[in-house]
This record gives structure tokens, C-alpha cells and sequence, in this order.
């Protein structure tokens, strides 16, 4: 079965310094894709980056890039340059092939707070 | 206007109730999702379904049904409302095929507290 594991519940941050949100996963499917979601307090779910498992360079968007260690299987998120408004709960997620076809399943998150 | 709506955003109810959230969109997706957020849990998947004929149990179904009236609606169903059903349910769509990396694209969410 797959499984997606975030093991900081809460992370602190000073502003403008760079941060690691840490995911790791398991799962027997060559063929997988990461994502990384952003939730602010107003509560929607905002796409950050993507990964996919054949890519051999790690991704980027902007401020955040995407740590890929494949024989890890971890795909940690960081983001540079910390600012007030990244303060959010972060979710790593796994889109594979499961009983009953691909799905997307999500870790339990990390809060992080970036400090003035 | 969102591309993904839900309806209700807030609901109370009482339990025992029958509820439905509506989700509709307008993006195109033939893929439709729900999820149900509880703290320190993240999102756990309900149900899902990749065209209107096809509907599938997630990891948490129990409790719960689902209908795709059509490719842009997708209700979710709690036929007899219980207290520990009270979340954040959200609805999500994706496009198929296999060049596309299966991004999903929320809705608003809708919070749910069953009394």
C-alpha cells in the first residue's frame, strides 16, 4: 500500500531564511508523482510544485524547490528566502497506482510559522 | 466564479440527519474527488471517481456514498450523520491521461459539524 509520511508537525522559521519540509513515501509503483500543497489559514488548497518520478532533476517553482532522493524515496520541500505569508500548513502528497487505480493520498502535514 | 464549487461551505446538522454536498466545475476534468480533512490527519481520500460511470471507494468510504450525476457534478453523501463526521470535506478535480501529472484542483472546502 502506498503511504505518505511528514514527520514535523510544526516547524518554526526566522523571515527570510530558508526552510526544509521534510516527506517521505512508500510505494512498489515505478510510476508515481509528488506534489507539494499549500494551505493557509482561509483554508483553500494551493498547488505549489510537482515531481514525477522518471524526472531526474529536482523541480522548481519560484521559491520552492523540491529535494528528490528516489533510493530515499523522499521528496522534501524547501523553500528559500522564508516570508510572513508562507506561514501555512504544508502537505506533501503521492499520486500512484493503488487498488482500484491511480489516487492521490496526502501526509498529515506540517505547520509551519515564519517569524519576524 | 470558482472553477470548483462546493455547496454547502458551512453546514450544521444533528445526527441522524441525511446531508449531501454538491460539488460542480467547470475546468473540463473528467476526475473527481473527495476528501475529508481532520486535524493532524491531513486529507484522507473518500471516494473517487475518472467518469461518470466509474466510482470508486477511497481509504475512509465507510458512512459515506457518492453520485456523479454528470461529468461536472459529484455529490457526496452521509446517509445518517454522526458526530465524529464532523470535518473539512473538500472536492477535487484532475485531468486523466498519462502525459498529465494528476494536479488536483480544489474547491472552496465545506465544514461540516454534526451535533
Amino acid at each position: 500500500a502506498q503511504k505518505i509520511t511528514q514527520t514535523q508537525p510544526g516547524m518554526f522559521v526566522q523571515e527570510k531564511e530558508a526552510v526544509t519540509l521534510d516527506c517521505t513515501y512508500d510505494t512498489s509503483d515505478q510510476s508515481y508523482g509528488l506534489f507539494w500543497y499549500k494551505q493557509p489559514s482561509s483554508g483553500e488548497m494551493i498547488f505549489l510544485i510537482y515531481q514525477g518520478s522518471y524526472d531526474e532533476q529536482n523541480a522548481t517553482e519560484g521559491r520552492y524547490s523540491l529535494n528528490f532522493q528516489k533510493a530515499r524515496k523522499s521528496a522534501n520541500l524547501v523553500i528559500s528566502a522564508s516570508q510572513l505569508g508562507d506561514s501555512a500548513m504544508y502537505f506533501c502528497a503521492m499520486r500512484g497506482r493503488d487498488t482500484g487505480g491511480f489516487k492521490t493520498i496526502f501526509g498529515a502535514g506540517t505547520r509551519l510559522f515564519v517569524k519576524a | 466564479d470558482a472553477d470548483v464549487t462546493q455547496t454547502p461551505r458551512n453546514r450544521i446538522t444533528k445526527t441522524g440527519k441525511r446531508i449531501m454536498l454538491e460539488c460542480s466545475q467547470t475546468k473540463g476534468h473528467d476526475r473527481m474527488y473527495w476528501y475529508r480533512q481532520d486535524p493532524g490527519l491531513g486529507l484522507q481520500l473518500i471516494y473517487y471517481s475518472f467518469d461518470v460511470k466509474d466510482i470508486n471507494k477511497g481509504e475512509i468510504s465507510d458512512g459515506y456514498s457518492v453520485s456523479r450525476q454528470a461529468q461536472a457534478k459529484f455529490s457526496l453523501s452521509l446517509e445518517s450523520a454522526i458526530p465524529n463526521q464532523t470535518a473539512l470535506y473538500f472536492c477535487a478535480t484532475s485531468v486523466g491521461g498519462g502525459q498529465n501529472t494528476g494536479e488536483l484542483f480544489f474547491g472552496e472546502g465545506s465544514r461540516l459539524t454534526v451535533l
